[in-house]
């Protein structure tokens, strides 16, 4: 079983819904992240999480909302979807390592969403 | 701020032929250096990475990159691709005490035959 996984894979909606991304984790990581990838403009960082009561904001947060239900979970909303945010999105999973910064990502498979 | 620039979008290698791939930081101190590796369908997986000591790092699947100071860079090289390499491959960088990291656009890699 993959140790990052996201659910839905795929996931077409229309503009104005709210939408849910979700990711679990059983590398027992406290860290976790949401990016969002777009053609020629790589990965973004939209919100990461340091532990189950930590939640900041990234490069790129408007527009999204996280929730950190447990250690493992980590989920990424829309509130009302518009077509730019159209996009690939990642999970990543990281323990912290002995020198701060050069943790190891661990990413799900993402998933990609249309908003119509 | 620090960033990081990948200047090639897309690069085609005969399988069997060398590689290098090329990234380029600006960040006034010894950044941390990292590349990430894109196959279709998947997510990202971690090369190699650079914080200190040897500028020359080895990683998995035979990759290995270089850090170099007075270029600013940190290519990524292998001496002889695989069909299987073809992927995306990412530089990231991380400024010291951020925890965050910021990727460049990606390279795409094709390998034919």
């Amino acid at each position: 079983d993959a140790d990052v996984t996201q659910t839905p894979r795929n996931r077409i909606t229309k503009t104005g819904k709210r939408i849910m991304l979700e990711c679990s984790q059983t590398k027992g990581h406290d860290r976790m992240y949401w990016y969002r990838q777009d053609p020629g403009l790589g990965l973004r960082l939209i919100y990461y999480s340091f532990d189950v009561k930590d939640i900041n904001k990234g490069e790129i947060s408007d527009g999204y909302s996280v929730s950190r239900q447990a250690q493992a979970k980590f989920s990424l909303s829309l509130e009302s979807a518009i077509p730019n945010q159209t996009a690939l999105y990642f999970c990543a999973t990281s323990e912290p390592s002995g020198l701060a910064g050069t943790d190891t990502q661990y990413f799900g498979p993402g998933t990609r969403l249309t908003v119509l | 701020a620090q960033s990081v620039t990948q200047p090639d979008i897309h690069i085609t290698v005969s399988e069997g032929a060398s590689l290098e791939l090329r990234c380029n930081y600006s960040y006034g101190a010894t950044p941390y250096l990292f590349w990430y590796v894109q196959s279709p369908g998947q997510g990202l997986q971690l090369l190699l990475k650079y914080f200190s000591g040897d500028t020359l790092v080895q990683g998995i699947k035979g990759f290995e990159a270089e850090f170099k100071r007075s270029q600013s860079s940190f290519n990524l090289r292998k001496p002889s691709v695989h069909w299987s390499d073809a992927a995306e491959y990412f530089c990231a960088v991380v400024e010291g005490g951020n925890e965050k990291l910021t990727f460049g656009t990606g390279t795409r890699l094709t390998i034919i035959p």
